[in-house]
């Protein structure tokens, strides 16, 4: 079955420090994946996206994400963070299995900057 | 991009009567979706909405609760029929431009007393 699976439901990180959310799919097919950020109160934002060639893709937000089809992963990275960057942040597959076509979300990942 | 906006931003609503959201965007687009987001939750579809056909509807959600129209490629509404508390979530509108990806609007956040 598709799936997508955020392990980490709460993330604390200090401001300047690195961060790394996790993601792991599970989808037969070439994978299409997204990063998104959802901050209180907001709709979401695309952060960045993985079609194909290059593993490592860059986004808005110094927001970098590497693809890792041996790990099935697609973990979100940023060498620092500032406080505005507590929000929560959601991984997703697009789904194109038999002639449709829809997003897979995982949980989410809430992450809270401590100053 | 897409700019995507929704009305109403929020709404308290009582139980047993409806509510429609809107979802308007500024660009043609033939695919538009409408989410739930149930209090501290991911999201989960409820519908695809494609202009000139009927909305399709995923397990566990049924045109009678959430009639779904799409008169046009810029705008769809989703009604949210006969509330109940547990109606009580953000509503979200989005739509697929270029390959795959989705492009969101600022969701409606319902409360149902």
């Amino acid at each position: 079955a598709q799936s997508v699976t955020q392990p980490d439901i709460h993330i604390t990180v200090s401001e300047g420090a690195s961060l790394e959310l996790r993601c792991n799919y599970s989808y037969g097919a070439t994978p299409y994946l997204f990063w998104y950020v959802q901050s209180p109160g907001q709709g979401l934002q695309l952060l960045l996206k993985y079609f194909s060639g290059d593993t490592l893709v860059q986004g808005i937000k110094g927001f970098e994400a590497e693809f890792k089809r041996s790990q099935s992963s697609f973990n979100l990275r940023k060498p620092s963070v500032h406080w505005s960057d507590a929000a929560e942040y959601f991984c997703a597959v697009a789904s194109t299995t038999s002639g449709t076509y829809k997003y897979i979300f995982g949980t989410g990942t809430r992450l809270k900057v401590l100053a | 991009s897409a700019v995507i906006s929704q009305k109403p931003s929020r709404d308290i609503c009582q139980r047993g009567t409806s509510l429609t959201i809107q979802c308007q965007v500024d660009s043609q687009v033939t695919m538009m979706f409408w989410y739930r987001q149930q209090p501290g939750q991911s999201l989960t579809l409820i519908a695809t909405a494609n202009q000139g056909s009927e909305a399709t509807y995923e397990s566990g959600f049924v045109i009678d609760k959430f009639p779904i129209s799409r008169p046009n490629l810029t705008f769809s509404t989703l009604t949210v029929s006969n509330m109940s508390p547990e109606d009580s979530s953000i509503y979200l509108c989005s739509v697929r431009l270029g390959a795959y990806e989705q492009y969101f609007g600022p969701g409606t956040r319902l409360t149902v007393t």
